[in-house]
């Protein structure tokens, strides 16, 4: 599975959207992205995942550059319950197996 | 999303000691079930992989006889903690994947179980 690389941290005022980025250069065609947070303390919770579209869904938004190199993860209302660390993860579509090989995530502080 | 549970959610045990770790699939049938370890700050490191009825995979450096797992069923899945050690203290995690009402082989972690070890 192809590495991933984010930035340690970042802070986003709440109420306000929440853009975290994720390089994954080494990407391979038949690779998906997924998006997990795990909110301390707690097991990691899925949020989104794509291939070369962009996805929606009730938590976020997934926007993937065209040549899928790179992504961005968007919380278009962050909140303090938002508070979290964020993995970016490339693995083969979840159907037909694969792992989920954590990287070290962004941690995201959303303040008042 | 479905659910898994594990248990205990909090463990204190004393050096040498055994320790025990269930991990649940409440309303799937886990055909996969993966176990991570977390140290403090750090990130999830993925300890092994084992599917129902078959040996556990030990990712590199992984203690195999320390670190005993159990796949016995499509909904249960334990990690033995054997003749723990302080520094085997750390968040422990799993992970369960099987087919859902979608088609897809979901994947789904649990809520984690705290060791510490004195």
């Amino acid at each position: 599975d192809a590495k991933t690389t984010q930035p340690p941290s970042m802070d986003c005022a709440e109420g306000r959207a929440a853009n975290l980025p994720c390089n994954h250069s080494t990407i391979s065609g038949n690779e998906y992205v997924y998006w997990y947070r795990q909110i301390h303390s707690q097991g990691p919770q899925y949020i989104i995942h794509g291939l070369k579209n962009n996805e929606t869904n009730e938590m976020a938004s997934l926007i993937i550059t065209e040549d899928r190199k790179s992504s961005t993860l968007i919380l278009p209302h962050a909140t303090l319950r938002d508070t979290a660390v964020y993995y970016c993860i490339v693995r083969v579509d979840r159907r037909w197996g694969g792992k989920l090989i954590f990287g070290q995530g962004t941690e995201l502080s959303v303040k008042p | 999303g479905a659910v898994v549970s594990q248990h205990p959610s909090r463990v204190i045990c004393k050096s040498g000691t055994s320790v025990k770790i269930e991990c649940r699939s409440l309303d799937f049938q886990a055909t996969t079930m993966f176990w991570y370890r977390q140290f403090p700050k750090q990130s999830l490191m993925l300890m092994a992989t084992s599917n129902e009825g078959s040996k556990a995979t030990y990712e590199q450096g992984v203690e195999k006889d320390k670190f005993l797992i159990n796949h016995a069923s499509l909904t249960l899945s334990t990690l033995t903690v054997t003749s723990a050690h302080p520094e085997d203290s750390s968040f422990y995690i799993c992970s369960a994947r099987g087919p859902t009402a979608g088609g897809y082989n979901e994947q789904f972690f649990g809520p984690g179980t705290r060791l510490t070890v004195l």
